[in-house]
């Protein structure tokens, strides 16, 4: 099946910019898709379609995606990006119609 | 707008049964699939499986085929996610998810979670 890897953890200082990545074979040939999870929340759509922000989304939050790696970049980070991060595609080739990325947990220092 | 309610918080014996819901209160239930995702405490997002409830088509990942039954109520905008015997490996939380755009290839609405613990 599909693997999307991303790094277990990205700190950064407030106001400046975290960068996360998810890799996968030939993942710039797939759309990603990038959630947000609060502690003891449900998952939150941030960015779709490699780079498409659903509304009420800051424009902080960026996306983009070639060849093994997409990106998913926090502008200007705020205490309230703290959380953690998934990456998603849908694999209609496999069983595995939908692959979630291990996750990132960003810290803001 | 869509809204994904889900049902309540069970503490549950292994070997029991169960049977959750999420119900749909928003836009085209039989035309959107409802996908079911599962978090392990402390673990990541892991998708289960998926069920368009205008046909029943239900589609299971191979980690979780044979292992649980996604069924739906077109009547009542309700989806479900079953076990016949419960095991302590299956406590976690639960999440349905609505897939949107072309292919339904993310999911852009989410329930709010349902916490199932197996413990003897």
């Amino acid at each position: 099946s599909y693997v999307l890897t991303q790094p277990p953890s990205v700190s950064v200082a407030p106001g400046k910019t975290a960068r996360i990545t998810c890799g996968g074979d030939n993942l710039g040939s797939k759309s990603v898709h990038w959630y947000q999870q609060k502690p003891g929340q449900a998952p939150v759509l941030v960015i779709y379609y490699d780079s498409d922000r659903p509304s009420g989304i800051p424009e902080r939050f960026s996306g983009s995606n070639s060849g093994n790696t997409a990106t998913l970049t926090i502008s200007r980070v705020e205490a309230g990006d703290e959380a953690d991060y998934y990456c998603q595609v849908r694999d209609s080739s496999s069983d595995h119609l939908y692959v979630f990325g291990t996750g990132t947990k960003v810290t803001v220092l | 707008e869509v809204q994904l309610v889900q049902s309540g918080a069970e503490v549950k014996k292994p070997g029991e049964s169960l049977k959750i819901s999420c119900k749909d209160s928003g836009y085209s239930f039989t035309t959107y699939g409802i996908g079911w995702v599962r978090q392990m405490p402390g673990k990541g997002l892991e998708w289960m499986g998926i069920i368009y409830p205008g046909d029943s088509d239900t589609r299971y990942s191979p980690s979780f085929q044979g292992q649980v039954t996604i069924s739906a109520d077109k009547s009542i905008n309700t989806a479900y996610l079953q076990w016949s015997s419960l095991k302590a490996s299956d406590t976690a939380m639960y999440y349905c998810a609505k897939p949107s755009g072309g292919s339904w290839s993310y999911f852009a609405f989410w329930g709010q979670g349902t916490l199932v613990t197996v413990s003897s």
